[in-house]
């Protein structure tokens, strides 16, 4: 298996505009999350889907973001508009049980707001 | 949902030389689990201990459980310079939500 994928790696964009972070989790995994990484905060979760559908999105920092699983191969995570205060390494991660089980990180899309 | 919380921030020690990390956690957990983070990379899982388990191996790492303390320690023997990176342990709570929190973590450096 090829692991989680996401794309773009790396994205540069300037404040205002629409940014969307692509993820295809892990075949036959039924969690998908998303994570944002800064120095400051750390690690957050933001979202996370249980078999396509959203579960817990206390997390997503405010209305410009906003994350769909239209499918179990394929989510996205949109900003819109982009801030500075936006970037950040932002990583997507899936797991077979929530709960119990391990969770697999994908590279990561290191994301820069100008 | 609980976040662990990583003890000491930041570790360097000399390679061959063995490295200790700690995790505290607050509430009852149904198990613990150690990530490591390599610079510029996703988390990659270390380890699984569960909450009837007091210590587990894997090749170099030792994890210990005291569910009393509520407390995990990580310990990396003979350590390698590409052991260098973040360490993150994540308590999975009883009964909460279906999420990890991760930590700050503990930055390990290995000097060759």
């Amino acid at each position: 298996d090829a692991g989680v994928i996401q794309s773009p790696r790396h994205e540069v964009t300037e404040m205002g505009q629409e940014v969307t972070l692509r993820c295809k989790p892990i075949s036959g995994h039924d969690y998908l999350f998303w994570y944002r990484q800064t120095m400051m905060r750390g690690l957050e979760l933001l979202i996370y889907f249980n078999n396509n559908v959203p579960i817990d999105d206390s997390g997503m920092p405010e209305d410009r973001f906003s994350a769909k699983m239209p499918n179990a191969s394929f989510s996205t995570l949109k900003i819109q508009p982009s801030e500075p205060r936006d970037s950040a390494v932002y990583f997507c991660a899936s797991s077979l049980l929530a709960r119990t089980d391990t969770q697999y990180f994908g590279p990561g899309t290191r994301l820069t707001v100008l | 949902s609980q976040q662990g919380e990583e003890d000491p921030q930041a570790l360097s020690i000399q390679e061959g030389e063995n490295a200790t990390m700690n995790c505290s956690y607050k509430t009852s957990i149904n198990n613990l689990q150690w990530y490591r983070q390599n610079s510029g990379r996703g988390l990659v899982h270390l380890i699984l201990i569960r909450s009837n388990e007091r210590e587990k191996h894997s090749g170099r790492l030792r994890v210990t459980l005291d569910t009393s303390k509520k407390s995990s320690s990580l310990l990396i023997t003979a350590s390698r310079a590409a052991d260098t990176a973040s360490y993150f342990c994540a308590p999975n709570p009883q009964g909460g939500s279906e999420k990890l929190v991760f930590g700050k973590g503990t930055k390990l450096t290995v000097n060759p």
